[in-house]
C-alpha cells in the first residue's frame, strides 16, 4: 500500500529519446508535483499540479511535459532526452494547496540515467 | 543567493554524542518549516515541522529564530540509524505559493 508510487525505479536509456515516467498516489491528495534531484543532491521543484491545473511551471526546458489524466496521478513525459537529464527524478504529493504547512509525501524516486 | 543553506557538513559523531544543524534562509515572508531526512538512495521523509516556540520530538528538537531567519536541529544521544541527510526545508510567503525549498542537506554519520 505505497502512498506515492513511481514506475520505472531505474531508466538507463540514450540520448535523443523519449521516456515517460509514472506517478501514482493514493493518499487522496489534491496536489502532485515533480522534484529533479541532481549529482549534488540538490532538490528543485519541476512542477506542481492541483486539480489537474499546473500551477506552478519553473524554467525547465519545454522538452519536460506533466501529465495528469487525474488527481491522483502525474506523469513525466521528456522529450529527446539530454546527458545532463541525468538525475533521481522525485514525484511527491500534499493534501491540497495549503499543505506547505504539512509538507510533502515523497515517491521514492527514479533514477534516470542518459548515456 | 539559494532560497535555504545548510551547514555542509559531514557530521561523523560517535554513539550518544549530541549533534546540532543549522540552517538559513532568504525570503522574510516565508511560512512553514520543516526538517526532512533522506536516507542513501531513498526518497525524503519529513522529520519534523518546526514551529515558531520551537518543538521537541524525542531525542530531536527544532528551533526557529524568524529575526535572523535561521533554523536549527538538536539530535540528542545519536544513534547509529540516524545516520542520514538532514535536508531544511522552508515553504510558502505572502503570495500563497505553494512551493518548498529545500537545502542541499548535511550529511550525518554516527560512529559506533
Amino acid at each position: 500500500d505505497t502512498a506515492v508510487s513511481q514506475t520505472p525505479k531505474y531508466l538507463v536509456t540514450q540520448m535523443g529519446n523519449d521516456k515517460s515516467i509514472k506517478c501514482e498516489q493514493n493518499l487522496g491528495h489534491d496536489t502532485m508535483y515533480w522534484y529533479k534531484q541532481d549529482s549534488k543532491k540538490f532538490l528543485k521543484i519541476m512542477f506542481s499540479y492541483n486539480n489537474k491545473e499546473l500551477i506552478i511551471n519553473e524554467t525547465v526546458p519545454n522538452r519536460f511535459s506533466p501529465k495528469s489524466p487525474d488527481k491522483a496521478h502525474l506523469n513525466l513525459h521528456i522529450n529527446s532526452l539530454e546527458l545532463g537529464d541525468s538525475a533521481v527524478y522525485f514525484c511527491a504529493s500534499s493534501q491540497d494547496l495549503g499543505s506547505i504547512y504539512y509538507g510533502y509525501t515523497f515517491g521514492s524516486g527514479t533514477r534516470l540515467t542518459v548515456v | 543567493r539559494k532560497e535555504v543553506e545548510q551547514d555542509p557538513g559531514p557530521f561523523n559523531v560517535p554513539e550518544g554524542a549530541t549533534v546540532a544543524f543549522n540552517c538559513t534562509y532568504s525570503n522574510s515572508a516565508s511560512q512553514s518549516f520543516f526538517w526532512y531526512r533522506q536516507d542513501c538512495r531513498k526518497e525524503p521523509k519529513l522529520l519534523m515541522s518546526v514551529y515558531s516556540s520551537g518543538n521537541e520530538d524525542g531525542r530531536f528538537t527544532a528551533q526557529l529564530n524568524r529575526a535572523s531567519q535561521y533554523i536549527s536541529l538538536l539530535i540528542r544521544d545519536s544513534k547509529l540509524s540516524d545516520s542520514a541527510t538532514y535536508l531544511c526545508v522552508v515553504g510558502g510567503d505572502q503570495t500563497g505559493a505553494n512551493n518548498l525549498f529545500f537545502g542541499t542537506g548535511t550529511r550525518l554519520t554516527v560512529i559506533p
